[in-house]
């Protein structure tokens, strides 16, 4: 079965300074999507990045990039210039390839980032 | 990206009632979406994927007597909390796959249950 670790629960970073998450996760799958949500204190989950495994690049939108190493089934979250709105509980997700049509998504439990002013 | 409502946002009901929750995707058409229960500073959980003209696919421990999905439209799926307890209380997410295979999904805004 897949699963999803972060083994971090909760980071803090200064405003401005950049910080990294961590995700780790296992299967046996060759193709398959990961993603990174936020949940900020209104529970609205909102996309952050995803990463398609068959692409060897690393994701990247405006200042959140990953580091995707496919061998050690890894996938970090780097956040740079941190924002106070960057406040959140982050999520590491694996989305299998379909199955009888659909797909399923596996979470972690989550990492609480905390911007210090 | 695409709008995904809940209804209601939240609902607080007494032991041992039934409580109905409506998830309606907006901007397109959904023969699948997914309901999730996320506890306190808990992940989300799935617990069904609900199919549109078909019976929903239940999570190993989930309840299928207790927690009734309805896939009744194309953008309408609904998820009933029968004979609630109070350990029930939870709040509940669903959410839309994308149109397109390499689209993620899309939330809801969530629904708190708080079962007395």
């Amino acid at each position: 079965a897949q699963t999803v670790t972060q083994s971090q629960p909760e980071m803090s970073v200064q405003e401005a300074e950049t910080v990294t998450l961590s995700c780790t996760y296992d299967t046996s799958e060759s193709d398959y999507y990961l993603f990174w949500y936020k949940q900020p204190p209104s529970r609205q989950m909102i996309l952050v990045i995803r990463q398609e495994a068959y692409k060897q690049q690393n994701a990247t939108e405006n200042r959140f990039s990953v580091n995707f190493q496919k061998a050690a089934k890894s996938f970090s979250l780097k956040i740079s210039d941190s924002q106070l709105g960057d406040a959140a509980m982050y999520f590491c997700a694996y989305r299998s390839p379909p199955t009888s049509g659909t797909y399923k998504y596996i979470f972690g439990t989550g990492t609480r980032l905390k911007v210090l002013a | 990206g695409a709008v995904v409502s809940q209804h209601p946002s939240w609902v607080i009901c007494k032991s041992g009632t039934s409580v109905k929750i409506e998830c309606r995707s907006l901007d397109f058409q959904a023969t699948t979406m997914f309901w999730y229960r996320q506890f306190p500073k808990q992940s989300l959980m799935l617990m069904a994927t609900s199919n549109e003209g078909s019976k929903a696919t239940y999570e190993q421990g989930v309840e299928k007597d207790k927690f009734l999905i309805n896939h009744a439209s194309l953008t309408l799926s609904t998820l009933t909390v029968t004979s609630a307890h109070p350990e029930d209380s939870s709040f509940y997410i669903c959410s839309v796959p994308g149109e397109l295979s390499t689209d993620t999904q899309y939330f809801g805004p969530g629904t708190r249950l708080t079962v007395l």
